[in-house]
């Protein structure tokens, strides 16, 4: 199975704060990297597809880059409604494995 | 718009079956491929099957193969997953979630609210 790593595993920054989260895969997965966005007590929302597709509907602070091994999300301005936990996952072989999570919160 | 809503979660005790159900409306439910994904209170997503548009293809996680079917019945609209022999670590919450624009590689873009499975004696 595909490892995937994340880092941090959290953060404090403040409102404006250019963000910038790391997910390494265990082996090439192409561009077949997503990320989610995950508020305590809600469903996971799709930010990204494709390591660099943004979804629809999502705030254009919001990219992904990378390709391979290694993928960034970066929120170029966070935003009040931000703070909230942060999640990449592989979609290239199955089982369609998770990172364990990066968790931002206000400084 | 569209809608998932997961129902069928509750308590259960270890060794037991249960069988959750998502029901789809808002789009063609027979077009897409569909996952579901599990957290476990205080702890991370972790991916554990999908099912093609048709059901002819269902892939699943390590540590439910054997254990857990995913199914669908596309004249309900309806996702299920068949959990037996259940475990104190498959308690989590379990949601639905459409694969973006049908495709098994774009994670998934609308998701349900979740149901959740407690499994303790």
């Amino acid at each position: 199975d595909i490892q995937m790593t994340q880092s941090p595993s959290s953060l404090s920054a403040s409102v404006g704060d250019r963000v910038t989260i790391t997910c390494r895969a265990s082996q090439s997965i192409s561009s077949f990297l997503n990320w989610y966005q995950q508020k305590p007590g809600k469903a996971p929302k799709l930010l990204i597809y494709a390591a660099s597709n943004l979804q629809s509907g999502v705030p254009s602070r919001f990219s992904g880059s990378g390709s391979g091994t290694d993928f960034t999300l970066t929120i170029s301005s966070l935003q009040p409604e931000d703070f909230a936990a942060y999640y990449c996952q592989q979609s290239f072989n199955t089982p369609f494995t998770f990172g364990p999570g990066t968790k931002v919160d206000i400084k | 718009q569209v809608q998932l809503v997961e129902s069928g979660g509750g308590v259960v005790q270890p060794g037991r079956s249960l069988r959750l159900s998502c029901a789809a409306s808002g789009f063609t439910f027979s077009t897409y491929a569909v996952h579901w994904v599990r957290q476990a209170p205080g702890k991370g997503l972790e991916w554990v099957a999908l099912i093609s548009f048709d059901g002819s293809n269902k892939y699943y996680a390590d540590s439910v193969r054997g254990r857990f079917t995913i199914s669908r019945d596309n004249s309900k609209n309806t996702l299920y997953l068949q959990m037996k022999s259940l475990r104190p670590d498959d308690t989590a919450v379990y949601y639905c979630a459409r694969a973006t624009g049908g495709s098994y590689r774009h994670g998934g873009d609308y998701w349900g609210q979740g149901t959740l499975v407690t499994v303790s004696s």
